[in-house]
C-alpha cells in the first residue's frame, strides 16, 4: 500500500524557516518524480515544487523562488521542503505526491502568523 | 501560466442524477509525446485530493465506474452517471502538460 506521510507544520513568524518532511513507502520511491502542493484555508490547489526521480532537476513556481528548496533523499524514501523567508500568504496545507497526483499525504499545516 | 477555468463552481445535484463539470484550459494540452496530461481530482470534506481520471479519460484503480472523463485539446468534461452521497466534495480539473501544472478552481458538488 503506498503511503505518504508529510510533517514538520506549524507555527512560524514571518521572516522564518520550516522543514517540511514527507516519509514515502509501498513504491519505488526513487524512480519517481516527486512534488509539493499547497492548500491555502478554504482555497484551491497550488503546485509549488517538483524534483526528478534522482534530484538532479527542480522546478519551482513563482511565488517562492529563492525562498523554498526541494530536496530528496532517496535512501531514506524521504521528500523534503526548506521554506525560508516565509510570509503570510505561505500558510496553506502541503501535500507531498507522486507522478502525476497518483497518491497524496494527509497534509501538513504551515502557519505564519506574528 | 496556463489558466484552467471551470464551470459551473457549485453544482447541487439530486442523489441519483447525472452531473456534469466542464474545463477548459487557455493553451492545447497536447503534450510533445501526443499524450493529453489532463487530470481530475476529488477531494471531499476534510481529505486529501484522490485522482480519479488521468490522461483525460482513464479511471484510476478503484474509481466507480459512474465517473467518466471526455474531452480533447483545450475542453474536457467530468461525468458522473449517477450521483451517490459519497460523492459530495470539492472537484478539480488539471493540466500537467506545461509547468507550471495548474489546476481549476474547483466545483464544489452538494445534495439538493
Amino acid at each position: 500500500e503506498v503511503q505518504l506521510v508529510e510533517s514538520g507544520g506549524g507555527l512560524v513568524q514571518p521572516g522564518g524557516s520550516l522543514r517540511l518532511s514527507c516519509a514515502a513507502s509501498g513504491f519505488a520511491f526513487s524512480t519517481y518524480w516527486m512534488h509539493w502542493v499547497r492548500q491555502a484555508p478554504g482555497k484551491g490547489l497550488v503546485w509549488v515544487s517538483r524534483i526528478n526521480s534522482d534530484g538532479s532537476s527542480t522546478t519551482y513556481t513563482d511565488s517562492v523562488k529563492g525562498r523554498f528548496t526541494i530536496s530528496r533523499d532517496n535512501a531514506k524514501n524521504t521528500l523534503y521542503l526548506q521554506m525560508n523567508s516565509l510570509r503570510a500568504e505561505d500558510t496553506a496545507v502541503y501535500y507531498c505526491t507522486v507522478g502525476l497526483g497518483d497518491y497524496w499525504g494527509q497534509g501538513t499545516l504551515v502557519t505564519v502568523s506574528s | 501560466d496556463v489558466v484552467m477555468t471551470q464551470s459551473p463552481l457549485s453544482l447541487p445535484v439530486t442523489l441519483g442524477q447525472p452531473a456534469s463539470i466542464s474545463c477548459r484550459s487557455s493553451q492545447s494540452l497536447v503534450y510533445s509525446d501526443g499524450n493529453t496530461y489532463l487530470n481530475w481530482f476529488q477531494q471531499r470534506p476534510g481529505q486529501s485530493p484522490r485522482r480519479l481520471i488521468y490522461k483525460v479519460s482513464n479511471r484510476d484503480s478503484g474509481v466507480p465506474d459512474r465517473f467518466s472523463g471526455s474531452g480533447s485539446g483545450t475542453d474536457f468534461t467530468l461525468k458522473i452517471s449517477r450521483v451517490e452521497a459519497e460523492d459530495v466534495g470539492v472537484y478539480y480539473c488539471m493540466q500537467g502538460t506545461h509547468w507550471p501544472w495548474t489546476f481549476g478552481q474547483g466545483t464544489k458538488v452538494e445534495i439538493k
